[in-house]
């Protein structure tokens, strides 16, 4: 059964240390998501890349957030330096290629905490 | 911009009894129309979609849903709910047209089930 993996699953770290999750898309998919969600905003899109290469990443706070493809077989979003506020559940997923129905298959997230 | 309102943030529905939780999204073409569910502790499952059609799309889990344009709503219903539906519902649009490009989603609405 394919599926989306994210590590880790839970992150407690302390304000100022650098965040890294990971990401393993459905094999063959080539378009990769990062949502947040959070009580207040609910889920927000973040970022995305179709083919590894980044289409938009507007929904991220540039200065402190990073998102990336080395491969197709994986993504990463990082977070450096971390704030309190960055405390949510980040999930990434990932979507085959057809245009434009584009059905989104999710991870179960990256719970963070930052204290 | 699109958006989605979700009016209702909490639900109580006896076991049995039948379930229509409310959607409504802005979008200024012919939207693609997502439902997700969110159990506790894990990520989105895709319950049905809209993009063109038939009005009233089936959906995994007994679950059906009826795009209505004139009201820009897709409502979500159930003839008889289980206690394993009990979670959170999420209704989302695509952006421009299609998921492929993301989604934007409602705040959520969360169920619960009485005995």
């Amino acid at each position: 059964d394919a599926r989306v993996t994210q590590t880790p699953r839970h992150k407690v770290t302390e304000m100022g240390q650098e965040v890294t999750m990971r990401c393993q898309p459905i094999l063959g998919h080539n378009t990769v998501f990062w949502y947040r969600q959070t009580m207040m905003q609910g889920l927000e899109l973040l970022a995305y890349f179709r083919n590894r290469a980044p289409l938009d990443d507007s929904g991220m706070p540039k200065d402190r957030f990073s998102a990336e493809m080395p491969d197709a077989t994986l993504a990463t979003l990082k977070i450096q330096p971390s704030e309190p506020r960055d405390s949510a559940v980040y999930f990434c997923a990932s979507g085959p290629s057809d245009f434009p129905t584009g059905i989104q298959y999710f991870g179960a997230g990256t719970r963070l905490s930052v204290l | 911009a699109q958006s989605v309102t979700q009016p209702d943030i909490h639900i109580t529905v006896s076991e049995g009894a039948s379930l229509e939780l409310r959607c409504n999204y802005s979008y200024g073409a012919t939207p693609y129309l997502f439902w997700y569910v969110q159990s506790p502790g894990q990520g989105l499952q895709l319950l049905l979609k809209y993009f063109s059609g038939d009005t009233l799309v089936q959906g995994i889990k007994g679950f059906e849903a009826e795009f209505k344009r004139s009201q820009s709503s897709f409502n979500l219903r159930k003839p008889s709910v289980h206690w394993s539906d009990a979670a959170e519902y999420f209704c989302a649009v695509g952006h421009s047209g299609g998921g492929a490009d993301g989604l934007t989603f409602g705040k959520g609405t969360h169920l619960i089930i009485q005995p």
